[in-house]
């Protein structure tokens, strides 16, 4: 099964400090692109960063970034500095070209920011 | 300002009923798809189309119907077939079905059982 697994439904981190969420996934493909997307209480899926499985270097986006790990096919996401307007659900996804060209999403994990 | 219109924000449905939520964008994107999101779990895909007149079942297109007879336009129905509509859906599009395009998402509709 082509499945993303975020293990951590809830995690809270104090404002200013780092927090790492995490995700695995799996798949049989070698080249695919993954991403993190962020939903506040609006409900809207905010795009927070992407990362393409052939490019080793890590995405970064402003206090966003990942550390991926192929061989592992681990996707965590670091946010530095953490702000109140970070909490939100936290989604983990991957782009599979098998069959439906699709996201396949993670669970979410809850982030909480403690002022 | 471009972007992706859902409506309405909140529906009920009355057993044995058909409803059909609006999904409507300005951002000229040939893709356009429809997620199903249940508490606690992630989104999971109902319908897209990668252009005018042509749509594909994602995972759980039963119970449900689309159409795409307009480019800014994709309407979901949730036909009486659908035992179990209450949740939350999510329209969104990208220029195009590649990964490297990404979604935009409209702001959602929730629909309940009356």
């Amino acid at each position: 099964a082509q499945t993303v697994t975020q293990s951590q439904p809830e995690m809270s981190v104090q404002e200013a400090e780092t927090v790492t969420l995490s995700c695995t996934y799996d798949t049989s493909e070698s080249d695919y692109y993954l991403f993190w997307y962020k939903q506040p209480p609006s409900r809207q899926m905010i795009l927070v960063i992407r990362q393409e499985a052939y490019k080793q270097q890590n995405a970064t986006e402003n206090r966003f970034s990942v550390n991926f790990q192929k061989a592992a096919k681990s996707f965590s996401l670091k946010i530095s500095d953490s702000q109140l307007g970070d909490a939100a659900m936290y989604f983990c996804a991957r782009f599979t070209y098998q069959g439906a060209q699709k996201l396949v999403f993670g669970q979410g994990t809850r982030l909480t920011i403690n002022p | 300002d471009g972007g992706i219109t859902q409506s309405p924000k909140y529906l009920f449905r009355k057993e044995g009923q058909n409803v059909t939520l609006s999904c409507e964008q300005n951002l000229n994107h040939d893709a356009m798809y429809w997620y199903r999101q249940d508490p606690g779990q992630g989104l999971r895909l109902i319908y897209y189309s990668q252009i005018v007149n042509d749509f594909q079942k994602g995972d759980i297109a039963e119970g449900y119907s689309v159409s795409r007879e307009k480019k800014e336009s994709f309407p979901l129905t949730v036909t009486s077939a659908q035992k179990n509509p209450t949740a939350f859906y999510l329209c969104a599009s990208s220029i195009n079905t590649t990964p490297a395009k990404p979604q935009h998402f409209g702001d959602g509709t929730r629909l309940s059982i009356l």
